[in-house]
């Protein structure tokens, strides 16, 4: 069974630039969750998708935004990028139908901006 | 804002030692995890508890959780140079979606 995959892997971009982060579930998979990490905030939830839908959103501005589409492959896209938008941006896959079932998170797509 | 915060921040040990990581969290869960990350890579999963659970064990691994003190801790048994890694707590809350919240994570080093 593949894994999470997300492209690209590494991203270089210059401040207001706009970027597309893609996320691809393991098969099988409803649920998208997205996250951000960086060295002073750690590990922030961003938002889940499940069959389409946002489920839940976390407290980032509206630059950050994502969708799913009818594979379950997500993507989120960030406008007009700021330098504090530099991370590492995991995304994880679940069945998701109940509490407690496990993430599977992808490598990460690590975004630098300059 | 982070809803674990992890103790200590960083725990360096030789190989054959036990290695503790505290977790402590604020609001009501539905249950806590413990993830393993290697330099800046994508996060395993460890080890799920229940809230309505007190341990868990899972190989080397042992997890106990107070709900009471809003507390868990992560136990690595008989440390190995490849357990060097960051180790991450966190909790779901079902808020009427699923949202994962983690803490700022243990950093491990296992000196062989």
């Amino acid at each position: 069974k593949a894994g999470v995959t997300q492209t690209p892997r590494y991203l270089i971009k210059t401040r207001g630039q706009q970027v597309t982060l893609s996320c691809s579930p393991i098969s099988g998979h409803r649920s998208v969750s997205w996250y951000q990490q960086t060295p002073g905030q750690g590990l922030q939830f961003l938002f889940e998708y499940f069959s389409e839908t946002q489920r839940n959103k976390g407290n980032f501005p509206g630059r950050f935004s994502g969708r799913q589409f009818s594979n379950s492959r997500s993507e989120m896209n960030v406008s007009t990028l700021e330098l504090g938008d530099s991370a590492l941006y995991l995304c994880a896959s679940s069945s998701r139908r109940s509490l407690g079932d496990e993430q599977y998170f992808g490598p990460g797509t690590r975004l630098t901006v300059t | 804002s982070q809803q674990g915060e992890e103790d200590p921040q960083a725990l360096s040990i030789q190989e054959g030692e036990n290695a503790t990581m505290n977790c402590s969290y604020k609001t009501s869960i539905n249950n806590l995890q413990w993830y393993r990350q290697n330099s800046g890579r994508g996060l395993v999963h460890l080890i799920l508890i229940r809230s309505n659970e007190r341990e868990k064990h899972s190989g080397r691994l042992r997890v106990t959780l107070d709900t009471s003190k809003k507390s868990s801790s992560l136990l690595i048994t008989a440390s190995r140079a490849a357990d060097t890694a960051s180790y991450f707590c966190a909790t779901d809350a079902d808020t009427g979606g699923f949202k994962t919240i983690f803490g700022a994570g243990t950093r491990l080093f296992v000196k062989a």
